[in-house]
């Protein structure tokens, strides 16, 4: 069965530091996708970022970086010098095989930055 | 580029009334999933459509069925509404091109916003 695990309910970070968002995975298949989404309050989800089981280097999007530690099935999310408007729910999500049609969410974790 | 758009954004049903829920996906995106959220459950899968063929399904009972057109747009619907059907309903489109993973990646619309009273 695949499993995502987020184990931090909530997070808080002050605003300009980095922050780092834990997530482990649990999957047979050797063909997978690992996502990262921001949904904020107003509930549209937004992607963020992607990992494929077969890349050699783990993705960065702008301030967003993905510390994908394949042995130990872990797919953090860094994300660097937050912001005010982080603030948001962040969830890890996978996709298996190549199509990535269905995707198993973690529970999320509630990211709070202060000034 | 436009992105993945639903309507309506926002309803509110009567138990035992059925609703349909559409989904725009991306342009040349040709695959459409539909998620339910709500706070007890997360993120759940309900079912995936491809080239107008359903080609996931999650464990959701009959009541909600879906179907894709020929211009990759979907809709949902649940039939016999019930309270515990109260939830944000998501749908994302992704290209679900052949070849490898990487530009398979699932964008969202903004959900409709479903209350049953």
């Amino acid at each position: 069965a695949q499993k995502i695990t987020q184990t931090q309910p909530g997070m808080f970070v002050q605003e300009k530091e980095a922050v780092t968002l834990d997530c482990t995975y649990d999957t047979s298949d050797p063909s997978y996708g690992l996502f990262w989404y921001k949904q904020p309050s107003s509930g549209e989800m937004i992607f963020l970022i992607y990992q494929g089981s077969y890349d050699q280097q783990n993705a960065t999007e702008g301030r967003y970086s993905l510390n994908f530690q394949k042995a130990r099935k872990s797919a953090n999310l860094v994300i660097s010098a937050s912001q005010l408007g982080d603030s948001a729910m962040y969830f890890c999500a996978m996709g298996r095989g190549s199509t990535l049609g269905r995707l198993y969410f973690g529970r999320g974790t509630q990211l709070t930055v202060w000034p | 580029k436009a992105g993945v758009t639903q309507t309506p954004r926002y309803l509110i049903k009567t138990r035992g009334q059925q609703v349909t829920l559409s989904c725009s996906p991306i342009s040349g995106h040709r695959s459409v999933s539909w998620y339910q959220q709500t706070p007890g459950q997360g993120l759940q899968f309900l079912f995936e459509y491809f080239s107008e063929t359903q080609r996931n399904k999650g464990n959701f009972p009959g009541r909600f069925s879906g179907r894709q057109f020929s211009n990759s747009r979907s809709e949902m619907n649940v039939s016999t509404l019930e309270l515990g059907d109260s939830a944000l309903y998501l749908c994302a489109s992704n290209r679900a091109a052949s070849g490898g993973a990487s530009g398979n990646e699932q964008f969202f619309g903004p959900g409709t916003r479903l209350t049953v009273l």
